[in-house]
């Protein structure tokens, strides 16, 4: 089975600009998560999405703003790009995303955003 | 939200040391993995152990949910061990949002 792909593995974009990052969940998993990791801050979990609905959302402003498709493919999008945002940003999928759920996540290799 | 403390930040071992790294949390959790990251970025699952204990070759990991503490041990370490450590817990309440530590930057010297 294959893992969790993200595109495009890196980037460079300038200040003010817009990027939209993908994720491809492992097949058969309907849950699809965001987090960012900065050497500041670690990792850092953006928002949770299943079912095409935003389950969970984390303490970002709202230039962070994601989807999720009906095949559970998920995109992620940051407006009016900041320094700071220049960080790895990590997918995680997993099969279970109910509340009280153990499910395992399951990373994908991430895309490393530079912002100039 | 639960918080998430590992120890020691940083480790130096010759190949062929033990070490066991450890994990605090402040709350009840229902989810509890162990990753290693590459040094390209990818977070590699190493357990998930929300209790218990369990092995994995050169790799165990224990966790003590009474105590919300989780401990993992690397035996007969290699220079391929080298890389960040990572626990990370989720919450019964919070989906699937977890909660990552700090990390343990593990160098195995030969």
């Amino acid at each position: 089975k294959a893992g969790v792909t993200q595109t495009p593995r890196y980037l460079i974009k300038t200040r003010g600009q817009q990027v939209t990052l993908s994720c491809s969940p492992i097949s058969g998993h309907r849950s699809v998560s965001w987090y960012q990791q900065t050497p500041g801050q670690g990792l850092q979990f953006l928002f949770e999405y299943f079912s095409e609905t935003q389950r969970n959302k984390g303490n970002f402003p709202g230039r962070f703003s994601g989807r999720q498709f009906s095949n559970s493919r998920s995109e992620m999008n940051v407006s009016t790009l900041e320094l700071g945002d220049s960080a790895l940003y990590l997918c995680a999928s997993s099969s279970t995303p109910a509340p009280g759920s153990t499910d395992t996540q399951y990373f994908g290799p991430g895309t490393r955003l530079t912002v100039l | 939200g639960i918080q998430v403390e590992q120890s020691p930040p940083d480790l130096i071992l010759q190949e062929g040391a033990n070490s066991t790294l450890r994990c605090n949390f402040s709350d009840s959790v229902n989810n509890l993995q162990w990753f290693h990251q590459n040094p390209w970025g990818q977070l590699i699952n190493l357990f998930y152990i929300p209790s218990g204990t369990k092995q994995n070759g050169r790799l165990s990991a224990t966790t003590v949910a009474t105590e919300r503490y989780s401990l993992l041990y690397i035996s007969s370490s290699q220079t391929t061990d080298s890389g960040v450590y990572f626990c990370a817990a989720r919450h019964y309440n919070q989906g699937g949002k977890l909660i990552f530590g700090q990390g343990t930057e593990l160098s195995v010297k030969p």
